[in-house]
């Protein structure tokens, strides 16, 4: 397609149970982004891929959330023993490059909207 | 990446100008300004960016101070749809974006 594909487009699940995330970028961008929304709240960045390789995950929340990307394509967020702290939407965004120049804007796909009963 | 200051609230008649402020005090040379859109359940939308030079697009108008201390982003006639939240982000060359609070831009009849 056209745009970043995330799936699922809405996800709940009970507390402790496993979720994976997906995300599908713009052919041909080489950079993956991970953020997270709150309900009511702003943005908070988790991690950033350039390729397969993840040079900035400073901000995943604790050792149960991690992200991996391969084929320099889609990439999967994972959230292991889920809690309800977990509920938020999970953007994604893609970027032909990171550095500046024209190409360096992101691209957000829709979100996967996570509740965790 | 510096940090920026915007207002939490702006009205807008439509139709009108919308001028949309952010202080950027600290930003250091390398960094460039990028302004996002969020509207109500959508993911942000990149609208413009910019290093010294204003600049214009078919969505707004960037304007960057001399001192590249503050800019404005003009949308120029603004319609019901461009409600959301604004986001003014500066960067330096790679990397994550950081989102602040953003300006909360709701456009009225």
């Amino acid at each position: 397609g056209a745009g970043v594909s995330q799936s699922p487009s809405n996800k709940v699940t009970e507390k402790g149970k496993d979720v994976e995330l997906r995300c599908d970028p713009i052919s041909g961008h080489t950079a993956l982004y991970w953020y997270r929304q709150r309900l009511g709240q702003g943005l908070e960045f988790l991690i950033y891929f350039q390729g397969n390789s993840a040079p900035d995950k400073s901000g995943l929340p604790s050792d149960r959330f991690s992200a991996e990307r391969t084929g320099e394509s889609v990439s999967t967020l994972t959230i292991q023993r889920t809690q309800q702290e977990d509920s938020a939407v999970y953007l994604c965004a893609s970027s032909y490059q990171t550095g500046l120049a024209a190409g360096g804007e992101l691209f957000f796909g829709e979100g996967s909207r996570l509740t965790v009963l | 990446d510096a940090k920026t200051t915007q207002p939490p609230s702006m009205d807008c008649a439509e139709g009108r100008a919308a001028n949309l402020p952010c202080n950027h005090s600290t930003i250091s040379g390398n960094e460039y300004v990028y302004w996002y859109r969020q509207i109500h359940s959508q993911g942000p939308q990149y609208i413009i960016h910019g290093l010294k030079n204003n600049e214009t697009n078919e969505m707004a108008s960037l304007i960057i101070t001399e001192d590249r201390k503050s800019s404005t982003l003009i949308l120029p006639h603004a319609t019901l749809r461009d409600t959301a939240v604004y986001y003014c982000i500066v960067r330096a060359d790679y990397g994550k974006l950081t989102f602040g609070q953003g300006t909360i831009l709701t456009v009225h009849p």
